[in-house]
């Protein structure tokens, strides 16, 4: 079983919708929560970060974590087609970045 | 300023040919971290380098990889023999370096990527 499990999708929205991504863990130890977003042929960027459980927002985009849960989400708001690419969740405690396998979003004009 | 840069950007071998990527990080950054990045299974850490120190070989999948980062700079993954599963994309990515190999607790403590190489073994 993997640390970090993340449905790959894809996912296809139109424009203009809601958008929850997730990922679900299974080491307690995690502490550092992140997203990551991946435009085709490039390199991931640090999307948003995370310390602990909570809510953060930044623009259009609002990351959770539940650590009780063992259970995170990225939402991103009135999507564009711009946003339309793999996002990665990602995460640490003193070991190194998890990655999860990634979701494929599609944001349709 | 530029970014982290890796070459070839895409290599095609042959079955148990041995192939060099190579990564130039961030000017300054001392931390430097190659990912493989293959269908179906994210993004698989392979090696840390942190300035001066050892390294971290704990994610090499096997002992036909091999790298090494030069004057604190430059690093060289090596797949020697390579093999068909070995195909994948190889991404490098650096930071500042201040701590562990997973300080993120600031924004300057990200890790940065290239673009990665796209490897196809035949």
């Amino acid at each position: 079983q993997k640390e970090v499990e993340q449905d790959p999708g894809p996912l296809s929205v139109p424009e203009g919708a809601i958008v929850s991504l997730n990922c679900t863990y299974s080491n307690s130890a995690f502490q550092y929560f992140m997203w990551y977003r991946q435009y085709s042929r490039k390199g991931p960027e640090l999307l948003m970060y995370t310390y602990s459980s909570g809510n953060k927002e930044d623009g259009r985009f609002t990351a959770q974590v539940d650590k009780s849960s063992k259970y995170i989400s990225l939402f991103i708001r009135d999507s564009q087609p711009s946003d339309s690419a793999t996002y990665l969740c990602a995460m640490s405690y003193n070991l190194g970045l998890t990655f999860g396998e990634g979701t494929q979003l599609t944001v349709n004009p | 300023g530029a970014g982290v840069s890796q070459s070839p950007s895409n290599k095609v071998t042959e079955k148990g040919k041995d192939v060099e990527l190579r990564c130039d990080p961030i000017s300054g950054h001392t931390a430097l971290y190659w990912y493989r990045q293959s269908l179906g299974q994210g993004l698989e850490f392979l090696i840390y380098f942190q300035g001066n120190s050892a390294p971290d070989k704990s994610g090499l999948p096997s002992d036909r990889f091999s790298a090494e980062r030069t004057g604190g700079s430059v690093s060289t993954l090596t797949i020697q023999r390579t093999q068909q599963e070995d195909s994948a994309v190889y991404l490098c990515a650096s930071n500042p370096g201040r701590g562990g190999r997973d300080q993120i607790v600031s924004s300057y403590n990200e890790q940065f990527f290239g673009p990665g190489t796209r490897l196809t073994v035949l």
